[in-house]
């Protein structure tokens, strides 16, 4: 069963802690990307990557950071740096270049700093 | 700049309206436009791409240049049409190529 996971679903963190968020995905695409998700503010790109290795910021990227060691991992760490964590993030994939078919998204993970 | 505009953040309508959410855009390339929809403690899922000029229960969507939108439409909404839908136009450009741009979305309620 082709898809993408995230883990864990619910996720509570103290503040001045880092946390890392997990995102795998076995559709073989060369693309991920993370963003937040917020009420009334849509969703906003944190980081992306398009191949191993590589990864670029997005729109939000302060306050986080990400790796991506394998094409099936894409995980994504929540700073004491990020000042306003309590989101809801959502992973997502895509095969690159031209002829995509849009984004497959993980079920997200509910961050909550306590 | 690339933008993606939903005016509204509520649309409610009674079951069996017209339904049309509103999406503008904002891009100096080619524009390659999608509609996401995600349904209560669901996923977020693809629903229709202009590309394919296909119909996904019962909604459909006309891209026009010249008004630079994207409006997603049915005839007849069902209850069940209730969700939150996002509009995303995919850029195409030096390091963004393939990242779609989100609206801020638009809450769909259907009363019944």
């Amino acid at each position: 069963d082709g898809g993408i996971t995230q883990s864990p679903k619910y996720l509570f963190r103290k503040e001045g802690q880092n946390v890392t968020l997990s995102c795998e995905q076995n559709l073989n695409h060369d693309a991920m990307y993370w963003y937040r998700q917020d009420p009334g503010q849509g969703l906003r790109l944190i980081y992306y990557s398009q191949i191993v290795n590589d990864f670029q910021k997005g729109d939000i990227a302060e306050g986080y950071s990400v790796s991506r060691e394998k094409k099936e991992s894409f995980p994504l760490t929540v700073t004491s740096a990020q000042k306003n964590p309590t989101a809801f993030y959502l992973c997502a994939s895509s095969t690159t270049g031209t002829g995509t078919y849009g984004y497959t998204f993980g079920s997200g993970t509910r961050l909550t700093v306590v | 700049a690339q933008r993606v505009t939903q005016p509204e953040k509520l649309l409610s309508v009674f079951k069996g309206a017209p339904v049309e959410l509103k999406c503008n855009y904002s891009y100096s390339g080619s524009p390659e436009l999608f509609w996401y929809v995600q349904y209560s403690r669901q996923r977020l899922q693809l629903l229709l791409r202009h590309i394919s000029r296909e119909s996904i229960k019962g909604f459909t969507a006309d891209l026009n240049k010249g008004e630079t939108s994207f409006h997603l439409k049915k005839p007849f909404a069902q209850e069940e049409d209730s969700a939150m839908y996002y509009c995303a136009l995919r850029i195409d450009d030096g390091g963004s190529q393939g990242n779609l741009i989100f609206g801020k979305g638009t809450k769909l309620s259907v009363k019944p």
